[in-house]
């Protein structure tokens, strides 16, 4: 397993201001997701981010809005850029271990988002 | 048609209840199968986790999949007012050697003394 410390664990924004995001993990990690978990709704996966290389995005997600960063195989940031209130949304980083094809994951507590 | 349906319940039971979860899917390249668990302000947790098709048992939790029916189930025995929180299924296919999860949409339960 991972221990996965995310921060801030909330915050309320202004709309039009953004909200970086920091995940640090107690491991060293190849890839590390952002994901955002939106009131009775699915997890849906941002962004894949790899340590020296640009995000992968997944449909309708795109680096202008989200801008991730991966300086070392510990640590990312997500900015949630130019906020509105449909951002409002719980955002959650996660990193992957198991077996050889990695396919458990593991959460950080999430970063609770309003935006007003 | 969403690739992995969940009933969001919220589903309520009575303390010592046999609960059934289930999930369906679409997509049969499906091959792994779990269950996490998400406590009010806290991120998911890795519950259960199945290979394929059968039946895997940890304590009082039964996860089950039924590949030809695209079907799993999660059951929880002897329910206890801590199992309170919300379920979400999950599964994945190896694909071009990365591994993306698709989530259900969870089920809250809550177990009322």
């Amino acid at each position: 397993s991972a221990v996965i410390s995310q921060k801030p664990s909330r915050d309320i924004c202004q709309r039009g201001t953004s909200l970086t995001i920091q995940c640090q993990v107690d491991s060293q990690v190849t890839m590390m997701f952002w994901y955002r978990q939106q009131p009775g709704q699915s997890l849906t996966l941002i962004a894949t981010a790899n340590q020296g290389s640009e995000a992968t995005y997944e449909s309708g997600f795109v680096i202008d809005k989200f801008p991730i960063s991966r300086p070392n195989l510990t640590f990312s940031t997500l900015t949630v850029s130019n906020m509105s209130p449909e951002d409002s949304s719980i955002y959650l980083c996660s990193v992957e271990a198991g077996t050889a094809f990695n396919e458990k994951l593991f959460f950080g507590s999430g970063t609770q988002l309003s935006v007003l | 048609q969403k690739e992995v349906e969940q009933d969001p319940g919220p589903l309520s039971v009575p303390e010592g209840a046999i609960v059934s979860l289930n999930c369906t899917y679409s997509n049969s390249a499906f091959q792994y199968f779990m269950w996490y668990r998400q406590y009010s302000r806290k991120g998911p947790e890795l519950l259960m986790y199945t290979y394929s098709s059968g039946n895997k048992e940890d304590g009082r939790f039964t996860a089950q999949v039924d590949k030809s029916s695209k079907y799993i189930s999660l059951f929880i025995r002897d329910s206890q007012p801590s199992d309170s929180a919300t379920y979400l299924c999950a599964m994945s296919a190896i694909s071009g050697g990365y591994n993306k999860l698709i989530f259900g949409a969870g089920t809250r339960l809550a177990v009322h003394p």
